[in-house]
């Protein structure tokens, strides 16, 4: 089955920019989506299909995608941007598709 | 303003069966596929099941299939998991999440969750 991989933890100062990757087999023939979740809150999608924002996401979220690897960029990062981060995409290229989530990546704001 | 919130979960022992409801508001259920997507305690997100608005595509993850069913009930606005021959190791918080239902550049299907509910608990232990 396809396999998503993050970093476990970033760590970026308050106004940094923080980058967070996702690698997956040629990842860049496939739709990524994003998603942040704070510590007892469900996720909420804070990219999709490699760089589009839902309504009411900062424009500091932004994605891109190529390759084998999916980054999403935080500009400016706040102090309320702490939280887990998750890619996930649709894999029809295999014999069970399906949709795949990354393990996830924990932001921290020094 | 779109609201998913879930229920039925609880304390069940290895082997028997629960059966979970998410009751949808805010949007046009039946124009909409939806979700169930799982977070076993500190851990990150699985997807577990998804169905088409009018039940015709079903999908299943793989260490759920023949356990689980999903379906939906359009008339009253509402979508259910029933969860046989539960294992612990299907001891998670379980989301209700909405399908976002656009094109994506890749084509084919997308499968993006623009709303989650909060979650019902599912814990399995003798």
């Amino acid at each position: 089955s396809y396999v998503l991989t993050q970093p476990p933890s970033v760590s970026v100062a308050p106004g940094q920019t923080a980058r967070i990757t996702c690698g997956g087999n040629n990842i860049g023939s496939k739709s990524v989506h994003w998603y942040q979740q704070k510590p007892g809150q469900a996720p909420v999608l804070v990219v999709y299909d490699d760089s589009d924002r839902p309504s009411g996401i900062p424009e500091r979220f932004s994605g891109s995608n190529s390759g084998n690897t999916a980054t999403l960029t935080i500009s400016r990062v706040e102090a309320g941007d702490e939280a887990d981060y998750y890619c996930q995409v649709w894999d029809s290229s295999s014999d069970h598709p399906g949709v795949v989530f990354g393990g996830g990546t924990k932001l921290t704001v020094l | 303003e779109v609201q998913l919130v879930e229920s039925g979960g609880g304390l069940v022992q290895p082997g028997r069966s629960l059966r979970l409801s998410c009751a949808a508001s805010g949007f046009t259920f039946d124009d909409y596929a939806m979700h169930w997507v799982r977070q076993a305690p500190g851990k990150g997100l699985e997807w577990v099941s998804g169905i088409s608005w009018n039940s015709g595509s079903i999908g299943y993850a793989d260490s759920v299939k023949g356990r689980f069913t999903i379906s939906r009930d359009n008339a009253k606005n509402s979508l259910y998991l029933q969860m046989n021959s539960l294992r612990a190791e299907d001891t998670a918080l379980y989301y209700c999440a909405k399908d976002m239902e656009v094109a994506c550049s890749s084509g084919g299907s997308c499968y993006i969750f623009d709303y989650w509910g909060q979650g019902t608990l599912v814990t399995v232990s003798s």
